[in-house]
């Protein structure tokens, strides 16, 4: 079935160095890839999304890149700052808003 | 402008028993999904409305039921109540015709004992 892979499932960085989560999917009709960050107690909030025409986007310090080909995609944040711990979740979904399919979560610390 | 939102925010209930939990859209939403999330895990999807009706389902039993109103609010009913459905259900809201991106609420979170 469908299915979205994320790695590492835990990243633990300096503060100030740079922290890259990759996912890769199984249903090649995906053609959007949102990313989330869910803090302790909250809902997840959207912080970046990429669709399939688009190779790369980039939002401050986070950015997004997807290769099509090999079913890839992963989100890259410079600068990381403690603010930015939490768990961050990529998925996998198609135009019209059906079915969106998450990854386990990788959970990112930020040490100061 | 107002974000999604649900109640209640926590829940216990006992095994067997029947739940209800509610979501508001973000205003100008017209389409709701509901997702259940288990302690360390991603969002699974159980099934998204669009008007009032159950528009795609994914790997959830009958047990579980919607519905939504008129307003686009959304209903999630959970009858039979069992340990494992014990993880935070999360609402999230979307524009059918603006495609993909998904809000999500707070999420309610349960415990069945």
């Amino acid at each position: 079935g469908e299915n979205v892979e994320q790695h590492p499932s835990t990243l633990s960085v300096q503060e100030g160095d740079s922290a890259v989560i990759k996912c890769t999917y199984s249903d090649s009709a995906s053609n959007y890839f949102p990313w989330y960050k869910q803090e302790l107690g909250k809902g997840p909030q959207l912080i970046i999304d990429i669709r399939s025409n688009v190779g790369e986007k980039k939002d401050q310090r986070i950015a997004v890149t997807l290769n099509k080909t090999a079913k890839h995609f992963s989100l890259h944040i410079t600068e990381t700052q403690p603010e930015d711990s939490a768990v961050y979740f990529c998925a996998a979904g198609k135009t019209g808003g059906f079915k969106t399919i998450f990854g386990a979560g990788t959970r990112l610390f930020v040490k100061a | 402008d107002a974000g999604v939102t649900q109640s209640p925010t926590h829940l216990i209930k006992t095994r067997g028993q029947q739940v209800t939990l509610r979501c508001s859209p973000k205003s100008g939403h017209d389409t709701v999904s509901w997702y259940q999330q288990a302690l360390g895990q991603g969002p699974q999807f159980i099934f998204q409305y669009y008007e009032e009706e159950e528009r795609q389902r994914g790997n959830f039993p009958d047990r579980f039921s919607g519905h939504q109103f008129p307003n686009y609010s959304s209903e999630l009913n959970v009858n039979a109540l069992l340990l494992g459905d014990s993880a935070l259900y999360l609402c999230a809201s979307s524009l059918v015709v603006s495609g993909e991106t998904q809000y999500f609420g707070p999420g309610t979170r349960l415990l069945v004992l």
